[in-house]
């Protein structure tokens, strides 16, 4: 069965500073990744997908991953964290019965 | 139009009462989901519609029922609730059901609180 994870529950940095946000998933075949961010109370937005082809996936608002298949990782980076970047992230797998990781709270400190 | 909405936004409802959750997108998507998150978890999914017809059910309650009437339309009717279903009901959607390169579009969400 697909599944993620998302080791880190909470991870604080200060603006301007970069930011990588830890996934690794186990999926059976060729992994459809995705990274969701999710502000309080709102819905999710997505951020960047991966379905096959360029292992580093370029994202909106300035969001890249990496995919590395020997590492069954999927992880989010950014080079220079703005405040607004304050927020849930999720890591998912799959497509029609996507599958979503614990979530990392990311705070940005002035 | 590439956005799905939900409507209501907030919902307070008694463990008697009967109410309904609407999802709508004009996207031509033909895949449909539902979703509940509790707060600090991740979205957890309920039911998911291709063409309209129910394809998945992950073994939810009886108490929710939902119903997908056209391409465009997703309802969750809610009966005789538990204070434990309070939670943010996600509505999302894709295209083509089944094939590949196909993330999801999600709604902002109705918050739910049952009494």
């Amino acid at each position: 069965a697909q599944s993620v994870t998302q080791p880190d529950i909470h991870i604080t940095v200060s603006e301007g500073a970069s930011l990588e946000l830890r996934c690794n998933y186990s999926y059976g075949a060729t992994p459809y990744l995705f990274w969701y961010v999710q502000s309080p109370g709102q819905g999710l937005q997505l951020l960047l997908k991966y379905f096959s082809g360029d292992t580093l996936v370029q994202g909106i608002k300035g969001f890249e991953a990496e995919f590395k298949r020997s590492q069954s990782s999927f992880n989010l980076r950014k080079p220079s964290v703005h405040w607004s970047d304050a927020a849930e992230y999720f890591c998912a797998v799959g497509v029609n019965d996507m599958r979503f990781g614990a979530g990392t709270r990311l705070t940005v400190k002035p | 139009d590439t956005e799905v909405t939900q409507t209501p936004k907030h919902l307070v409802m008694g463990m008697t009462n009967k109410k309904s959750l609407k999802c709508e997108q004009h996207m031509g998507h033909r895949a449909m989901y539902w979703y509940k998150q509790k707060a600090k978890k991740p979205p957890e999914l309920m039911f998911v519609y291709s063409y309209e017809k129910l394809s998945i059910n992950e073994s939810v309650p009886s108490r929710f029922s939902p119903e997908c009437p056209n391409s465009s339309l997703l309802n969750l009717h809610l009966h005789a609730l538990q204070p434990e279903d309070s939670a943010l009901y996600l509505c999302a959607s894709s295209q083509i059901p089944g094939t590949n390169y196909n993330e999801q579009f999600f709604g902002p969400g109705t918050r739910l609180t049952v009494l």
